[in-house]
């Protein structure tokens, strides 16, 4: 079955960095797209990024973008969300989700999440 | 950047009622809109997608609607393990949330 697991939160300083993964089995995983979601305490739900299915390609949401950078390592079936210059603001729950096409699509499957806390 | 509008914010109803989320997108997005389930402290789970296709495994009393900007999500008779967190996804573009329809039992 698809699991997808997420690491690497916790509490960290502003202006720190972070990086969190993501873990993914059960899917033959250089087939799809791979996005970031987060969700602050109490808020909806926000894209964060996306990576294609090859790792060619890479976006992000505009509040993130020059800070955060996405990747991918096929040999490890794993995702990666590297965060500098972290804010107060990136405090959230970040999920990994699995679209369904190569880049993007629906997200069929998503991650348990990983509590960020960005706080002196 | 697509703009998702998701209405009401907030829906109380009784068990057995019916229930319409509505979402409109701020262009057309060619039909690529999800509708998601979030229940406290868990990841979203995917309902519909495509606007109007039933996901694996979901119950036949969600369904969804709409073409174009203007899209609807329906409970045709809300059961107790529907309280949650409803959101709609476009996809034509980069993705866009909207702002979540939180639903209660009346």
């Amino acid at each position: 079955q698809v699991q997808l697991v997420e690491s690497g939160g916790g509490v960290v300083q502003p202006g720190r960095s972070l990086r969190l993964s993501c873990a993914a089995s059960g899917f033959t995983f250089n087939n799809y797209g791979m996005h970031w979601v987060r969700q602050a305490p109490g808020k909806g739900l926000e894209w964060v990024a996306v990576i294609s299915y090859d790792g060619t390609n890479e976006y992000y949401a505009d509040s993130v973008k020059g800070r955060f950078t996405i990747s991918r390592d096929k040999s490890k079936n794993t995702i990666y969300l590297q965060m500098n210059s972290l804010r107060t603001e990136d405090t959230a729950v970040y999920y990994c989700a699995k679209a369904t096409g190569y880049l993007n699509g629906d997200f069929d499957y998503w991650g348990q999440g990983t509590l960020v806390t960005v706080s002196s | 950047d697509i703009q998702m509008t998701q209405s009401p914010s907030s829906l109380s109803a009784s068990v057995g009622d019916r229930v319409t989320i509505t979402c409109q997108a701020s262009q057309d997005i060619n039909n690529y809109l999800d509708w998601y389930q979030q229940k406290p402290g868990k990841a979203p789970k995917l309902l519909i997608y495509d606007a109007s296709n039933l996901q694996r495994g979901v119950p036949s009393r969600f369904s969804g609607s709409g073409s174009g900007t203007d899209f609807t999500f329906t409970i045709s008779s809300l059961q107790p393990e529907d309280i949650a967190t409803y959101y709609c996804k476009q996809y034509d573009n980069l993705p866009t949330f909207g702002q979540g329809t939180r639903l209660e039992i009346k």
